[in-house]
């Protein structure tokens, strides 16, 4: 999985606790990124990151937060979570700085499948 | 925004055919295009990417077209075994560029004996 790991890898929750989930990788790419992945919509961006403490949203926001504070990390968290939040949730890198130029090839990780009851 | 479709049907096929898959966009003209493979429980993994100027690219047995006109790419595996039985996902560059990815839902395919 290209260095990239993920944690937990299972967690079951109750609706209303928070919830941090993390991504650490071992490549040095620049970008990080957050998807949920739903039977029926595929692969969903939340949120990305283009540095350390640079991010942005993607389509499904509501409800999330991340942080980076050091190139490798990457946290996702949900303040409160809500049934509608159970999902499998994949982190994504891409773009090795060693690169000069790149087409976004992402590299993800292995997966946290993610239950509020 | 663009919009992306798969054919969410299985694709069913007996090992060592061809097997074809579609991924068709619409709204914009991105300026590439990328290929994944999904196993269950395990995330995507990156397969191909094909430029715009580009009509066909190959790697070993699988072949993707690009054809901006349709606006249509065509992933094929020749000679399919039972190992390459996966969900295939396509995803396109946001218009304009950046490094947002949008992926279709994927299409699965079965390789039979």
């Amino acid at each position: 999985d290209a260095g990239i790991t993920q944690s937990p890898r299972h967690k079951v929750t109750e609706t209303g606790t928070p919830v941090t989930l993390r991504c650490h990788q071992t490549e040095n790419h620049r970008y990080m990124y957050w998807y949920r992945q739903d039977p029926g919509h595929g692969l969903r961006l939340i949120h990305y990151s283009y540095g350390v403490k640079d991010t942005d949203k993607g389509e499904v926001s509501d409800g999330y937060s991340v942080s980076r504070s050091k190139t490798e990390d990457f946290l996702l968290t949900l303040e409160s979570a809500t049934s509608s939040q159970t999902s499998v949730y994949f982190c994504a890198i891409s773009e090795s700085i060693h690169l000069a130029v790149s087409y976004n090839e992402q590299f993800f990780g292995p997966g946290t499948r993610l239950t509020v009851l | 925004s663009q919009k992306i479709e798969q054919n969410s049907e299985a694709l069913n096929i007996q090992e060592g055919k061809t097997a074809t898959l579609t991924c068709n966009y619409t709204n914009y003209s991105p300026a590439y295009l990328q290929w994944y493979r999904q196993d269950p429980g395990r995330g995507p993994v990156f397969l191909l990417l094909i430029r715009e100027n580009e009509k066909e690219k190959r790697k070993e047995r699988l072949k993707v077209t690009f054809d901006t006109t349709l606006k249509q790419s065509l992933f094929h595996i020749t000679a399919s075994q039972p190992a390459d039985s996966a969900t295939y996902l396509c995803a396109l560059p946001p218009e304009g560029g950046g490094n947002k990815l949008t992926f279709g839902t994927g299409t699965q395919l079965k390789v039979e004996l």
